[in-house]
């Protein structure tokens, strides 16, 4: 079973530059996550998705944050424009409906200048 | 809301130590709690689960016992590798609604030969 893919695994970019990242999950969950990992820190919720609907996003800067999932499978996240202290890595990860076990990708780790 | 305070690292030990990793929750209900851990470069990954009082999750030598009357899951080892060098991060799952995930900060571990 292929575990869950993204890319790019890095990317620099310059403040008040745009970035996206994408996410595949395990084929057949039904949900998916968007933590971000700053250094040192615990993973913390950015977006929640349920097939391709929204069940949080409380902690999601939306000023400039934007996700979607289309079609319920892959998702992107999006920032706009970035600020330096959005550096940290950005995981994705998904599990099946009403399972609470997650299961991550490697992370894209970001790195704003 | 929900938290979860894990004991700061780093945490170094000798080949053959016994590990004590320290978590406590805070939570409504009664959640599931988890150890995941992470190798450097690579995402989070599930090391053990308990979903109820007394349950005690164990893998990979590792072991915590799901404590409700200390609000603890505790993670030890008998006698820790180099291999088990890595961030460990405590989290705990809101049974209700969307399965949330709250992850403490995460302690790291360094094993020296």
């Amino acid at each position: 079973e292929a575990g869950v893919a993204q890319s790019p695994r890095y990317k620099i970019i310059e403040k008040r530059q745009s970035v996206a990242f994408w996410c595949n999950p395990i084929s057949g969950h039904a949900t998916l996550y968007w933590y971000q990992q700053i250094l040192g820190q615990g993973p913390k919720l950015l977006i929640q998705f349920q097939n391709n609907g929204v069940v949080d996003d409380s902690q999601l800067p939306k000023d400039r944050f934007s996700a979607e999932r289309l079609k319920g499978v892959d998702s992107t996240l999006k920032i706009q424009p970035a600020k330096l202290e959005d550096s940290a890595v950005y995981l994705c990860a998904s599990t099946s409906l009403g399972v609470d076990t997650q299961y991550f990708g490697p992370g894209t780790r970001l790195t704003v200048l | 809301g929900d938290s979860v305070t894990q004991m700061e690292g780093p945490v170094t030990l000798s080949e053959e130590a016994f590990l004590t990793i320290n978590c406590t929750y805070t939570a409504t209900g009664y959640p599931s709690l988890f150890w995941y851990v992470q190798y450097p470069g690579e995402g989070l990954q599930l090391l053990l689960k308990a979903t109820k009082a007394d349950d005690k999750g164990s893998n990979k030598g590792f072991e915590a016992t799901y404590r409700k009357e200390t609000t603890s899951f505790h993670l030890e080892k008998g006698s820790v590798q180099v291999s088990d060098s890595a961030v460990y991060f405590c989290a705990l799952s809101d049974p209700g609604g969307y399965q949330k995930v709250t992850f403490g900060i995460g302690t790291k571990l360094q094993v020296i030969p």
